[in-house]
This record gives C-alpha cells, sequence and structure tokens, in this order.
C-alpha cells in the first residue's frame, strides 16, 4: 500500500512564527505536491516537484516556499504565519507518466492565531 | 488558466436514494479526469477517465465522460449513510501529473 505520511496533524502557530509541514511517501514517486483546503475554494495546489531539488509553483504559492532535498521528503514552508493561513494542508505524491492518480497525506489543520 | 467547476456543491438525501454529481471543465491539453471520495480524512482515489462514453463502474458507483461537451458525471444508487462525504473532481491537462480540482460536493445521506 502506497503511504504518505505528514509531521503533524494538528498544529496551533501565532502570527509571524516560521512554520514547518513534512510530508513523506514510502512509494518511490517522483511527484509530490502541496495543497491547502478550503470550504467551498476545493483543493488549490502550492507548489510541486517533479524530482529532487525541482519545484514549480501552484496557483497560490504568495507566503509559501517548499525544500525537496530527499526524493521521498516534501517539506512546505510558512516563512512568517499569518491568520490567513489558517487552513487544512495536504499532501500527495504521484509518478511521472500518463496516470494522474495522487496519492493524498492525512491532511494537517494549521490554526494561525 | 484551467477550471473545473462542481455542481451541486452540496446535497441531503435519504437512504436508497440514487444521486448524480455533475463536474464541467476547462482544460488545456485534457489528459485525464479523476473523482475522488474524501471523508475526515485523505481523499482516497475512485475513478480515473479518459475516454468519452466509456462507463466506469464499482458497486453502487459509476461514473461517465463527455470529452465533447467537456463534462463528467458522477453516480451513486442506493446510496447509504457511509457514502456522506466530499466528492472531488480533478482534471489532468499538463505534464508534471498536475491536477486542476473543482470546489468538491458536500454529500450528506440521511438514514
Amino acid at each position: 500500500d502506497v503511504k504518505v505520511t505528514q509531521s503533524s496533524r494538528y498544529l496551533v502557530k501565532r502570527t509571524g512564527e516560521k512554520v514547518f509541514l513534512e510530508c513523506v511517501q514510502d512509494m518511490d514517486h517522483e511527484n509530490m505536491f502541496w495543497y491547502r483546503q478550503d470550504p467551498g475554494l476545493g483543493l488549490r495546489l502550492i507548489y510541486f516537484s517533479y524530482d529532487v531539488k525541482m519545484k514549480e509553483k501552484g496557483d497560490i504559492p504568495e507566503g509559501y516556499s517548499v525544500s525537496r532535498e530527499k526524493k521521498e521528503r516534501f517539506s512546505l514552508i510558512l516563512e512568517s504565519a499569518s491568520t490567513n493561513q489558517t487552513s487544512m494542508y495536504l499532501c500527495a505524491s504521484s509518478f511521472s507518466g500518463p496516470s494522474y492518480e495522487q496519492y493524498f497525506g492525512p491532511g494537517t489543520r494549521l490554526t494561525v492565531t | 488558466e484551467d477550471k473545473v467547476v462542481q455542481s451541486p456543491l452540496s446535497l441531503v438525501v435519504h437512504e436508497g436514494d440514487t444521486v448524480t454529481l455533475n463536474c464541467s471543465y476547462e482544460v488545456t491539453n485534457f489528459r485525464s479526469l479523476l473523482w475522488y471520495k474524501q471523508e475526515k480524512k485523505a481523499p482516497t482515489f475512485l475513478f480515473m477517465l479518459t475516454s468519452s462514453g466509456i462507463e466506469k463502474k464499482s458497486g453502487r458507483l459509476s461514473s461517465i465522460l463527455d470529452k465533447k461537451e467537456l463534462f463528467s458525471i458522477l453516480n451513486i444508487t442506493a446510496t447509504q449513510t457511509g457514502d456522506s462525504a466530499i466528492y472531488l473532481c480533478a482534471v489532468g491537462g499538463t505534464s508534471y501529473g498536475k491536477l486542476t480540482f473543482g470546489q468538491g460536493t458536500i454529500l450528506t445521506v440521511h438514514p
């Protein structure tokens, strides 16, 4: 079974703090993704990576950065957390190639106060 | 810009009812359309559709794609309370396996 794990299920941070969200997959997938999910807006892509050290901006990259130093690990960084970054964050991974099926982690519910 | 629109945004039914969820899209270089089910955790994969007119089935769930009219439907027959979830539609239209998601349909099935 494909397994995608995220470092925390729930996280509470203060405004201005630097926040790290970690994602690890065990299926040797080339592609990894970070989304945020908000009611009525669906999943919106923040960043994705198609190889180690490679990254591409998604639809809403402002206020975020990412790091992929190893194939299995993809980190999302909030340099200075703000209240409008309170959200559910979902990590996903997939193989490159014709199948677009993505496998998701359980999500991190981040609250910024 | 790629766009995926789902309707309705929410739906409340009783057990035994049949529901139809809709997904329309505008995507450059369409490659595939995927349906996911999300309960209180990670979205789980239901179907991937790449060709028009071919129905995919899994138990009480089925889905079909119309590439000419740019939409897909997800049917659930004889609904059960365990079908209560958010149903997500996503379309792949570029390289690197990137998906564009719709807003999701929240389905609530009452006993």
